[in-house]
């Protein structure tokens, strides 16, 4: 069964105090790695699509990167509007999946001042 | 504003009852997903469109729940007989056939069902 683990699930770092996210996967085999922020009462918002092992991308304090197992999103001298919830998700290859997107729990992130 | 927009955006309900959700995608997205979101977890996959064919069913999807996109563009998602299990973030995304991986979400609709 494809799975996706999110951690830490919570995380608080001080203004400026770099760090990263971690979203490892287990599927049978991967179409696209997505990442989304979301905010409290509010939809996730795209960020990023990561294809292939070794592939990155680079959004203002964002970066994704992707290995065949994981992906980390480094968030370098976050700010206190960086607060959020952080998603991963995997999209699988394969008839019956269509384009369903199978999310891991989020990692809660605060920064503070 | 030229996002995903739902309604309504919060819906209190007594067990029992019926309630349907609309959804309107990004003007170009021919695809259009539903997903439910509780507390603390990340959304879990309910069903998907592209134009108006319902092409994929979550077994999440049970029998009280329905979903159409009559004219390929709106879509609804009703609950019959709603349950205290029921209340959820519902949340809608679309996709464009040109970048169909990128699924961008609406702000939801909040269902407390008490």
């Amino acid at each position: 069964e494809d799975q996706v683990t999110q951690s830490p699930e919570a995380l608080r770092l001080q203004e400026g105090e770099s760090s990263s996210l971690n979203c490892s996967y287990t599927v049978s085999g991967l179409r696209g790695l997505f990442w989304y922020r979301q905010d409290p009462g509010k939809g996730p918002e795209f960020l990023f699509t990561l294809y292939s092992a070794g592939e990155e991308k680079e959004k203002e304090r964002l970066k994704a990167t992707l290995t065949k197992k994981e992906s980390f999103l480094h968030i370098t001298a976050p700010k206190p509007e960086d607060s959020a919830t952080y998603l991963c998700a995997v999209q699988i290859f394969g008839e019956t999946s269509g384009s369903r997107l199978t999310f891991g729990e989020g990692t809660q992130l605060t920064v503070n001042p | 504003d030229t996002g995903v927009s739902q309604d309504p955006r919060h819906k209190i309900t007594k067990r029992g009852q019926n309630v349907t959700f609309r959804c309107d995608p990004i003007s170009e997205h021919n695809r259009l997903y539903w997903y439910r979101q509780t507390l603390g977890q990340g959304p879990e996959f309910l069903t998907y469109f592209q134009n108006e064919a319902q092409l994929e069913k979550s077994r999440l999807l049970s029998d009280r729940f329905s979903a159409e996109r009559p004219k390929g563009s709106f879509s609804t998602l009703e609950i019959q007989r709603t349950e205290q299990g029921d209340s959820a973030m519902y949340l809608c995304a679309s996709s464009p056939s040109t970048a169909a991986y990128e699924q961008y979400f609406g702000p939801g609709t909040r269902l407390t069902v008490t």
